[in-house]
């Protein structure tokens, strides 16, 4: 079974609007979640990493203001996409490390903004 | 560091031929490899991996050969079928660090 879930699967929002992807950890508790952005016919880029009850870690050049990360469980981690514009427009995806050895995925979020 | 791909490079090969799809990695300090198959619209999906401890590595049809010295990463496919056509990624890290990505490489499998 499913070892991450994410959701939604895939959304369409206009522009100007905000978006929340939730990616839990399904039967084990993650203290650290990774957020990922891929581009079409792009590798998996890292976005940011997700740190239970302490603030998100981002990699340069994303914005941090513009997308948010809340990891206020252990089971919850969400980004939400603040005032999306079609450049935003991607494959979002999750992931966890379990006994720091093995990474899961969540099955990815397409984001679409019209 | 990361690896950004702009397009990715294609490997074509028959049914039943052996695919071989490579990949230079950035960090040497990096001690952990895995390679991922991922299909349109959904998330990667784990092949096989490598600890910096081994230099080849065997599972079924797949084999994951891994040189230090140079960085380079390869995974090996036996006797390609149809459903092998995918994007390929490898990915490296150190211990609880997040994965890096590499630029990937699209598999095409004609019957």
């Amino acid at each position: 079974g499913a070892v991450v879930s994410q959701h939604p699967s895939w959304v369409i929002c206009k522009s100007g609007t905000s978006v929340k992807i939730e990616c839990r950890s399904l039967d084990f508790q993650a203290t650290t979640m990774f957020w990922y952005r891929q581009f079409p016919k792009q590798s998996l880029m890292l976005m940011a990493t997700s740190n239970e009850g302490s603030k998100a870690t981002y990699e340069q050049g994303v914005e941090k203001d513009k997308f948010l990360i809340n990891h206020a469980s252990l089971t919850l981690s969400t980004l939400t996409v603040t005032s999306a514009h079609p450049e935003d427009s991607s494959f979002y995806i999750c992931s966890v490390f379990i006994l720091n050895t093995e990474a899961f995925f969540g099955q990815g979020t397409r984001l679409t903004v019209v | 560091g990361e690896s950004v791909g702009l397009h990715l490079p294609t490997l074509s090969v028959q049914e039943g031929d052996n695919s071989i799809i490579n990949c230079a990695y950035s960090n040497s300090a990096s001690d952990y490899f895995i390679w991922y198959k991922q299909e349109s619209g959904k998330g990667p999906q784990f092949i096989i991996d490598i600890r910096s401890n081994m230099d080849k590595r065997q599972g079924q049809r797949v084999t994951v050969l891994l040189n230090k010295t140079v960085k380079h990463l390869s995974l090996q496919i036996a006797a390609t079928q149809p459903g092998d056509s995918a994007v390929y990624f490898c990915a490296e890290n150190q211990a609880g660090t997040a994965l890096i990505f590499g630029k990937g490489t699209t598999l095409s499998v004609s019957s």
